[in-house]
């Protein structure tokens, strides 16, 4: 059964850095999304992305982070000067269309800020 | 704007008994509900969800759920735990709306999740 893979499966960095996390969602689906989880708080939603650009972003997702595919199978969520609030899960899904949909979820990169 | 309450942070149940694990949601238009289950260091795994066809849904591993409008509710259960459903659950909402923001395209919005353990 295909999956969404998600690399590093854990990063620490310092703060300040740069960091990629990188996912590959299922190959025949079209929307990709990025959700966090800080520890002990709700899984939040982050971004989502549909032909080549953002649909929708939610207020978390400022100018710090961006997302791109750089290819036919990656999808990568940059965090640029990484801050401690930075540290938390972060989950890739994807899903063939954007409406009622299921989303399928990688087992997540856990970031820590230090 | 869409909402999630999850009413349980912690459910304990024997194995064998019934499980129920309650979820409100709020709503300006008409949800998509799923529960998604999150096994220690794996991803979120989809149970079952709802999408506007029979209220009674059923899901993977012997779960349900039923999506009672009038209640705003959509709470799983299951008649018999076993040790393996020992996790994390969410309650999971998600609207496909155009608005003067602009359109949503179906981003997910979770409950705070409920740990469920199952004792021998």
């Amino acid at each position: 059964e295909p999956e969404v893979t998600q690399t590093p499966s854990h990063q620490v960095t310092q703060m300040g850095q740069e960091v990629i996390l990188r996912c590959v969602p299922i190959s025949n689906h079209l929307y990709f999304y990025w959700y966090r989880q800080i520890l002990g708080q709700k899984v939040e939603f982050l971004v989502s992305f549909y032909n080549n650009e953002i649909s929708e972003k939610s207020e978390i997702f400022d100018d710090q982070f961006s997302v791109e595919r750089p290819d036919g199978s990656n999808f990568t969520l940059k965090i640029r000067s990484t801050k401690l609030e930075d540290s938390a899960m972060y989950f890739c899904a994807s899903s063939r269309s954007g409406i009622q949909e299921t989303q399928y979820f990688g087992p997540g990169t856990r970031l820590l800020v230090l | 704007a869409q909402s999630v309450t999850q009413l349980d942070s912690h459910v304990s149940v024997s194995e064998g008994t019934p499980v129920l694990l309650r979820c409100n949601y709020s709503s300006s238009y008409s949800p998509s509900l799923f529960w998604y289950v999150q096994h220690p260091n794996k991803g979120l795994q989809l149970l079952l969800k709802y999408t506007s066809a029979a209220t009674l849904v059923k899901g993977i591993n012997g779960f349900e759920a039923e999506f009672k409008k009038s209640e705003t509710s959509f709470h799983l259960t299951k008649p018999s735990a076993h040790m393996s459903d020992a996790a994390e659950y969410f309650c999971v909402v998600s609207v496909y709306e155009a608005n003067a923001g602009g359109t949503s395209y179906g981003k997910l919005t979770f409950g705070q999740g409920t740990i469920l353990t199952v004792h021998p």
